[in-house]
């Protein structure tokens, strides 16, 4: 059964280093969506890719964050420099099409990230 | 804006105990409706969904009925075991173009022996 990947599953840093988060999302999937959860919280929007077109960043701290899909098909979230508050989960997730309200999103094991 | 609203947790129930977590919506229209399961250390896995009202969703014993009337979609299950320990999450997806999910605060479920 195809996954979503992601790498690493765990980061520790120091804050006001850069980090930096992969994932590969399910093949042929074309819609690409990067999450945020707090500990003891559902996840939240970070942003959303449609091949390698921004759709939606509304909720992205873009001081700090960025976001890229060049190809189209693998995508990299980083955080420079990073702070206390981010320490969180962040979840990749893909689904096929991300046209319809339908769509079932696949979401990858997420990546720890701990900002000490 | 479109919301979920879920039963506070945590829940602890006996192995073989009746489960019900509550989910209710606010949304314009009608979405498609979410459950989806994450266990410790892990990430999302969809549980069930339901497209249209009236629809009920199911999977590995857990049920959820899409209920227009009363805007909800409570998740059931007649028989938890240890392995259902987990947080649940009821979703729905908002945002005309994007349809992300809109995730409730979750629920964590302890089944013990």
């Amino acid at each position: 059964e195809a996954e979503v990947a992601q790498s690493p599953r765990y980061k520790i840093t120091e804050k006001s280093q850069a980090v930096a988060f992969w994932c590969d999302p399910i093949s042929g999937h074309a819609t690409l969506y990067w999450y945020r959860q707090i500990l003891g919280q559902g996840p939240e929007l970070l942003v959303q890719f449609q091949d390698e077109s921004v759709v939606d960043d509304s909720q992205l701290p873009k001081d700090r964050f960025s976001a890229e899909r060049l190809k189209g098909v693998d995508s990299t979230l980083k955080i420079q420099p990073a702070e206390l508050g981010d320490s969180a989960m962040y979840l990749c997730a893909s689904s096929t099409t991300g046209g319809t309200s339908t769509d079932t999103q696949y979401f990858g094991p997420g990546t720890r990230l701990t900002v000490l | 804006g479109d919301s979920v609203t879920q039963m506070e947790g945590p829940v602890t129930l006996s192995e073989e105990a009746f489960l019900t977590i509550n989910c209710t919506y606010t949304a314009t229209g009608y979405p498609s409706l979410f459950w989806y399961v994450q266990y410790p250390g892990e990430g999302l896995q969809l549980l069930l969904k339901a497209t249209k009202a009236d629809d009920k969703g199911s999977n590995k014993g857990f049920e959820a009925t899409y209920r227009k009337e009363t805007t909800s979609f409570h998740l059931e299950k007649g028989s938890v075991q240890v392995s259902d320990s987990a947080v649940y999450f009821c979703a729905l997806p908002s945002g005309a173009g994007s349809y992300q999910l809109t995730f409730g605060k979750g629920t964590k479920l302890s089944v013990i022996p």
